[in-house]
C-alpha cells in the first residue's frame, strides 16, 4: 500500500521560503520510471500542478512558477522536498504530494498525501 | 483560466447517466496526451478514477467510464448514486508540462 504524508508549516509570512516534505512509503524511488510530485489547491479552486522528480533525479517544474520552485529527494529517507520562495498571500493553499507510477507517455498520480493547508499571511 | 475546459457543475437524478467533458486543443488533447479523471470529496484528497482515456483503477465500480476524441474527452457515469456526489477534474498534458481542467461539481438531485 502506498502513502505520502505532507509536513511543514501552516503558516509562513510574505516573500518567507516555503519548504514542505513529503514523506512516503510503499515504493522506491529508486525503482525506474518513478516519481513524486506536488500538487496544489487554493481554497475552492482548482488542482495547480506545481513540480514533479523522478527516480533517475530528472525534474519537471510549472513553466509559470519555475523560478520560484526546487525539488529534491532523499531516496535513503523516502522523502521528496519542495522549496517555494517568495511566498504570497495569493499562495494559499492546500499542497499534496503526489505518486506517479512507472508508465509510458502521459503519467498520472495514483496515490495522493492527505494534503497541508498552507496559509501566507503577515 | 484552466487549459482544460471544464462544465462548472451538472447534475441528474439517482439512476440517470451524466457526462463531464474536458475540452482541450491541439496543444494538448488534440497531441495525443492521454487524459485522467479524479473524483475529490469536499476536505479531502482527490483520487484517481480514471486513467489512459478509459482504464479504471482496481476499485473503481464500471458504473465510471471515460472516453476521448479529437481535442476532448468526457466521463460518464450511468446509474447515479448520492455518493457520487463530488467534484471531478481532467488532467492532461500541454507542451509536456502537466495541465487540469477547472473541475466540475456533480450534484445529484
Amino acid at each position: 500500500q502506498i502513502t505520502l504524508k505532507e509536513s511543514g508549516p501552516t503558516l509562513v509570512k510574505p516573500t518567507q521560503t516555503l519548504t514542505l516534505t513529503c514523506t512516503f512509503s510503499g515504493f522506491s524511488l529508486r525503482t525506474s520510471g518513478v516519481g513524486v510530485g506536488w500538487i496544489r489547491q487554493p481554497p475552492g479552486k482548482a488542482l495547480e500542478w506545481l513540480a514533479l522528480i523522478y527516480w533517475d533525479d530528472d525534474k519537471r517544474y510549472s513553466p509559470s512558477l519555475n523560478n520560484r520552485l526546487t525539488i529534491t529527494k532523499d531516496t535513503s529517507k523516502n522523502q521528496v522536498v519542495l522549496e517555494m520562495t517568495n511566498m504570497d498571500p495569493v499562495d494559499t493553499a492546500t499542497y499534496y504530494c503526489v505518486y506517479r507510477p512507472s508508465s509510458l507517455g502521459s503519467g498520472w498520480y495514483s496515490a495522493w498525501g492527505q494534503g497541508t493547508l498552507v496559509t501566507v499571511s503577515s | 483560466q484552466s487549459v482544460l475546459t471544464q462544465p462548472p457543475s451538472v447534475s441528474g437524478a439517482p439512476g440517470q447517466r451524466v457526462t463531464i467533458s474536458c475540452t482541450g486543443s491541439s496543444s494538448n488533447i488534440g497531441e495525443g496526451y492521454d487524459v485522467h479523471w479524479y473524483q475529490q470529496f469536499p476536505g479531502t484528497a482527490p483520487k484517481l478514477l480514471i486513467y489512459r482515456n478509459n482504464n479504471r483503477p482496481s476499485g473503481v465500480p464500471d458504473r465510471f467510464s471515460g472516453s476521448k476524441s479529437g481535442t476532448s474527452a468526457s466521463l460518464a457515469i450511468t446509474g447515479l448514486q448520492a455518493e457520487d456526489e463530488a467534484d471531478y477534474y481532467c488532467q492532461s498534458y500541454d507542451n509536456s508540462f502537466v495541465v487540469f481542467g477547472g473541475g466540475t461539481k456533480l450534484t445529484v438531485l
